[in-house]
């Protein structure tokens, strides 16, 4: 059982690229979400998906898009890649986006644009 | 506005107890988690807790106080494995995990 993996492991891109990161979880979780971690910052939210074929806007989604087309794969775009979305990107899922719900993991990627 | 404030850094000795505060302020609230996340790994699930008073799960334990918008994790019996930072999460009225930057914890022998 992995649970949840995220290709690539790292990436470093020119400004300006479109890159996809992927997002795969094997535990039939209905919700899934998209966090970027900066330095002295908080996980920030940047989109979810509370059910396959719903997505939704987080704290910080300006430059990222997501879709859901099916309930393991939860893919994030960034349309033209800019330096200031350098971070570490965290895909999670939980059972369902009600209270209580622990959200699981994946490894994350690093990315960097320059 | 939501906020989480938690301590930067705190430093412990191996054996010992440490204590993690958090404060938080969400619009709503629907629980207060706290994660471990061990340097260039994922945040892992810890402790979660909705009503008043103290959970306890082996060696760590979580306590809340709605009233006061406060949130503590106790370590006991400090090991080095225990060397991470603890995240603190506060779920808001959307159901939405509004995080504090963390507490790196350091453990000296």
């Amino acid at each position: 059982i992995a649970g949840i993996t995220q290709a690539p492991t790292s990436q470093i891109l020119a400004a300006g690229r479109r890159m996809t990161l992927r997002c795969t979880q094997d535990m039939r979780h209905n919700a899934m979400y998209w966090y970027r971690q900066d330095l002295g910052l908080g996980l920030r939210l940047i989109h979810y998906s509370n059910t396959a074929g719903t997505t939704g806007k987080g704290e910080v989604p300006d430059g990222y898009s997501v879709s859901r087309a099916n309930t393991d794969d939860f893919p994030l775009t960034l349309a033209s890649a800019v330096p200031s979305q350098t971070s570490v990107y965290f895909c999670a899922s939980s059972d369902s986006a009600g209270e209580g719900n622990e959200q699981f993991f994946g490894p994350g990627t690093r990315l960097t644009v320059l | 506005g939501q906020n989480i404030d938690q301590p930067t850094e705190m430093t412990a000795t191996e054996g010992a107890i440490v204590q993690i505060n958090c404060t938080y302020q969400t619009s709503g609230f629907n629980g207060l988690f706290w994660y471990q996340q061990h340097a260039g790994e994922a945040p892992t699930f810890l402790s979660y807790n909705v009503l008043d008073g103290l959970e306890e799960k082996g060696r760590f334990s979580s306590f809340l106080s709605r009233s006061k918008g406060y949130s503590y994790l106790l370590l006991k019996e400090l090991q080095m494995k225990d060397s991470a930072s603890y995240l603190c999460a506060g779920m808001d009225s959307n159901y939405q995990l509004i995080w504090g930057a963390g507490t790196k914890l350091i453990i000296k022998p």
